[in-house]
């Protein structure tokens, strides 16, 4: 159980172009979803919170109208990067939990395969 | 201070060997901590979670917390080298939905 999915895996495009990736949760609803970013030899950086039905909460630094994040049901949530650049370059890994999702759920990520974006 | 810190290695260790990978973290309040094995290339993926002093068994693993150090552990019994992976610690403060990730140490196990 558990799965969550995510797509594409690999993605180029040229400066300027936008790029959408997607997230579903397989065999369970996600009211919540993660998004995290992660450069070479870095940690995993939350980037932002999707919540289903409402609209995402950004992390300091993150700029949202840059990353468009819609999550429009309980199994999907999509990142669209905007006009993106070769400095948005990255490894962009969605994550989920089983549990309620409420701030006291203390159950685990689990994470998407990752999507690896090049800008060129 | 970073919230959650890990040496970065990279730790070697002979395969048979136990390795033995630590975590710091900062925020007292902290509920739920989470060890997960990233390959190269690859996302992260759950080995244990820990949520009360002590220890915890999974097989080759054993997950260790100390909340008064402030202090999380993760040793592996046997080493493989197919465990050769980046080790993160994850933290999740109680109260919040965020979870906040170390920067990962670099296991090698030598055949």
């Amino acid at each position: 159980g558990a799965v969550v999915s995510q797509h594409p895996s690999w993605v180029i495009c040229k400066s300027g172009t936008s790029v959408k990736i997607e997230c579903r949760s397989l065999d369970f609803q996600a009211t919540t979803m993660f998004w995290y970013r992660q450069f070479p030899k870095q940690s995993l950086m939350l980037m932002a919170t999707s919540n289903e039905g409402s609209k995402a909460t950004y992390e300091q630094g993150v700029e949202k109208d840059k990353f468009l994040i819609n999550h429009a049901s309980l199994t999907l949530s999509t990142l669209t990067v905007t006009s993106a650049h070769p400095e948005d370059s990255s490894f962009y890994i969605c994550s989920a939990r089983t549990g309620t999702n409420s701030v006291n759920d203390n159950s685990p990520l689990h994470f998407g395969n990752g999507t690896r974006l090049t800008v060129t | 201070q970073k919230e959650v810190e890990q040496n970065s290695g990279p730790l070697s260790v002979p395969e048979g060997a136990i390795a033995s990978l630590n975590c710091t973290y900062s925020d007292r309040v902290s509920q739920s901590f989470f060890w997960y094995r990233q390959y190269s290339g690859k996302s992260p993926e759950l080995i244990m979670s820990i949520y009360s002093n002590g220890d915890k068994e999974d097989g080759r693993f054993t997950a260790q917390l100390n909340k008064a150090s402030q202090y999380v552990s993760l040793l592996i019994r046997d080493s493989q080298p197919s465990d050769s992976a980046t080790y993160l610690c994850a933290v999740k403060t109680g109260g919040y939905q965020k979870v906040t990730f170390g920067i990962g140490t670099k296991l090698q196990v030598i055949p």
